[in-house]
């Protein structure tokens, strides 16, 4: 059983547009959520998080946004650039403890010119 | 300040063997967890390491077990290799200043068993 679900495996969009990534979990007890930006060849680099106190977090062309009622999260990238195009992962932390993060399986982003 | 890396990059091993990972972790992290990615997945935990000591299991057989050493470098050994253990190995670090602090990532060991 899933626990994080990203239900798109890819998505294009178009330079300069805003990319909206989703991300949807089902375990109430996560309390921090992440998301992770790959290459190929490279291991994910983190882009943001957010703890379940908030319900937005902004860091310069990328925000994320929670709804604990949906148990949703997305991330919006603007403007899309070139070099945003690659797989992003949303992963989430929670229960208490030296849990680990549970990921989802990725979307593949690409942003065309 | 140096990030998290990795030795080998890639390793080929054959069914029954065993197999020992590297990492040495970011500079100023005292935590350091690995994880399993299998082609189109997502990362997988298997476990995590604080002050020398496992504290923390996602849900992988004791064939797999790990150490973290007082630099806190670690290594991942898996023991009796099966073709599904094929995958990418991920190496990360964190600080345990509150539990709200992310993963570094280091590139990976490539293992594939034949």
């Amino acid at each position: 059983d899933q626990q994080v679900k990203q239900n798109s495996p890819s998505l294009s969009v178009q330079e300069g547009r805003i990319s909206i990534l989703n991300c949807d979990y089902t375990n109430s007890m996560f309390d921090y959520f992440l998301w992770y930006k790959k290459y190929p060849a490279e291991g994910p680099t983190f882009l943001i998080s957010i703890s379940s106190i908030k319900d937005k977090n902004e860091d310069g062309r990328f925000t994320v946004f929670l709804n604990k009622s949906a148990k949703h999260l997305s991330l919006h990238i603007v403007p899309s650039q070139p070099g945003d195009s690659a797989v992003y992962f949303c992963a989430a932390r929670g229960g208490g403890g030296a849990d680990g993060l549970t990921f989802g399986k990725g979307t593949h982003l690409i942003i065309q010119p | 300040e140096t990030g998290v890396t990795q030795s080998p990059t890639h390793l080929i091993k054959t069914r029954g063997q065993q197999v020992t990972l590297r990492c040495s972790s970011q500079s100023g992290h005292n935590t350091v967890s690995w994880y399993q990615q299998a082609l189109g997945q997502g990362p997988q935990f298997i476990f995590q390491y604080y002050r020398e000591e496992e504290n923390g299991r996602g849900n992988f057989p004791p064939r797999f077990s790990g150490l973290q050493f007082p630099n806190y470098s670690s290594e991942l050994n898996v023991n009796a290799l099966e073709l599904d253990d094929s995958a990418l190995y991920l190496c990360a670090s964190s600080t345990q200043k509150g539990r709200n602090s992310p993963l570094h990532f280091g590139n990976g060991t490539r293992l594939t068993v034949t």
